[in-house]
């Protein structure tokens, strides 16, 4: 099975742009989640998407959104770009019902704002 | 709400030696546990998993955890480490209940093996 699959893998911005992410799940996976990792503030959760519909969301600014399409792809995009926005962004999917607490994540996609 | 304490950012040590990688977490509800493995300019790559069950678990590649759940800690351990495990790793709890998928991870050990 081909794994977690992110593009672009790396994007440069500037400050007051706007940015979308893309993201495909393992195949048969309808979960799939956002994180963002910085050296300053490591692995943050971002939101889970799950049948299209935003299940869980962390502390982040209404910058950030997200949403899945019916095959279970998801996108994410960010508003307004700032400077701290600079990280990777990392995608995570994962089953329901059995196994459906490990997430398997992509490779990611470093955004580097100037 | 949960939180992992990975007490050390950097662990330096020699090829052939053998390391533990600690790990630490505070829950009011019980939790699976995770190592996750992060090397240079990738992503996360699962290294093991506690959901159940026996509480040592192992990976393939010789690496081994153990959950204790008095102490709260997920250790890592290897008994001999090779050049080719200098990596980032990260220790990481989420919820057994509820269906939502969050991950809390710690920040991160960095692992070194020297020649």
């Amino acid at each position: 099975k081909a794994g977690v699959t992110q593009t672009p893998r790396y994007l440069i911005k500037t400050r007051g742009q706007q940015v979308t992410l893309s993201c495909s799940p393992i195949s048969g996976h309808r979960s799939v989640s956002w994180y963002q990792q910085t050296p300053g503030q490591g692995l943050q959760f971002l939101f889970e998407y799950f049948s299209e519909t935003q299940r869980n969301k962390g502390n982040f600014p209404g910058r950030f959104s997200g949403r899945q399409f019916s095959n279970s792809r998801s996108e994410m995009n960010v508003s307004t770009l700032e400077l701290g926005d600079s990280a990777l962004y990392l995608c995570a999917s994962s089953l329901e019902g059995r196994e459906q607490e490990t997430q398997y994540f992509g490779p990611g996609t470093r955004l580097l704002v100037l | 709400a949960q939180s992992v304490t990975q007490l050390d950012s950097q662990v330096p040590v020699f090829e052939e030696a053998p390391v533990e990688l600690r790990c630490n977490y505070s829950s009011s509800v019980s939790v699976y546990l995770f190592w996750y493995v992060q090397y240079p300019n990738q992503g996360l790559q699962l290294l093991l998993k506690y959901l159940s069950g026996s509480t040592l678990v192992k990976s393939i590649n010789g690496f081994e955890a153990e959950f204790n759940k008095s102490q709260t800690s997920f250790h890592l351990r290897k008994p001999s480490v090779h050049i080719s495990d200098t990596a980032e790793y990260f220790c990481a709890v989420t919820p057994v209940v509820g269906r939502a998928r969050q991950l809390t991870f710690g920040s991160g050990t960095q692992l070194t093996v020297l020649p």
